[in-house]
């Protein structure tokens, strides 16, 4: 299994005010995603981080909102931007091979927006 | 994937029982069920999951079994520890690979 680190861990931020949270990993992988997690709620995929063209966003999410980046096969950044207390969530980072079927994710950023 | 319930919400029970947690599925093309134990605050772990051409796993203390008849897979924790305490999520992912969670189900085992 690849082992994900995550930085920030946590942070608690102003409304208004944006936030780029950093999802590295051990080894190349085809398939990196960006996962919101709400308190106490499951897991709600935000988009497919695509190296070296645009991210591929779920219904509901959009990339002004959440600008992803993904520059090689290990590493890949998202942007909370203009927060507000909504976005107040666990925000998760994770990944898998292209045909393979287990997905694994990183240890998280707790996010708390103010 | 498009629809995964899973039940219960809760589940308290003491140390040395059992523990089930159940979940229904909607799409018949659905054939890969992970299921994943999430501690406080730490990241989603995968324990334990199952194909379609498989109707029970055990790995240990761990089991799942798939019914695709009645389109419904669950999770059997046997002999439970304290540190089996977390909160877990099923999930159900068809040809794309990209699994739909269920809920979430907070298990505590106390001592």
């Amino acid at each position: 299994s690849a082992v994900i680190s995550q930085k920030p861990s946590r942070d608690i931020c102003q409304r208004g005010t944006s936030l780029t949270i950093q999802c590295q990993v051990d080894s190349q992988v085809t398939m990196m995603f960006w996962y919101r997690q709400q308190p106490g709620q499951s897991l709600t995929l935000i988009a497919t981080a695509n190296q070296g063209s645009e991210a591929t966003y779920e219904s509901g999410f959009v990339i002004d909102k959440f600008p992803i980046s993904r520059p090689n096969l290990t590493f890949s950044t998202l942007t909370v931007s203009n927060m507000s207390p909504e976005d107040s969530s666990i925000y998760l980072c994770s990944v898998r091979g292209l045909r393979e079927e287990t997905q694994y994710f990183g240890p998280g950023t707790r996010l708390l927006v103010l | 994937g498009e629809n995964v319930e899973q039940h219960p919400s809760t589940l308290s029970v003491q140390e040395g029982d059992s523990a089930v947690i159940k979940c229904t599925y909607s799409d018949s093309a659905s054939n890969y069920f992970p299921w994943y134990k999430q501690e406080l605050g730490k990241g989603p772990q995968l324990i334990i999951d199952i194909r379609s051409n498989v109707g029970e796993k055990k790995d240990q203390r761990i089991a799942v079994t798939l019914n695709k008849t009645a389109k419904h897979f669950s999770l059997h924790i046997t002999e439970t520890q304290p540190e089996d305490s977390a909160v877990y999520f099923c999930a159900e992912a068809g040809g794309s690979y990209i699994p739909t969670f269920g809920r979430g189900t907070s298990l505590i085992v106390h001592p």
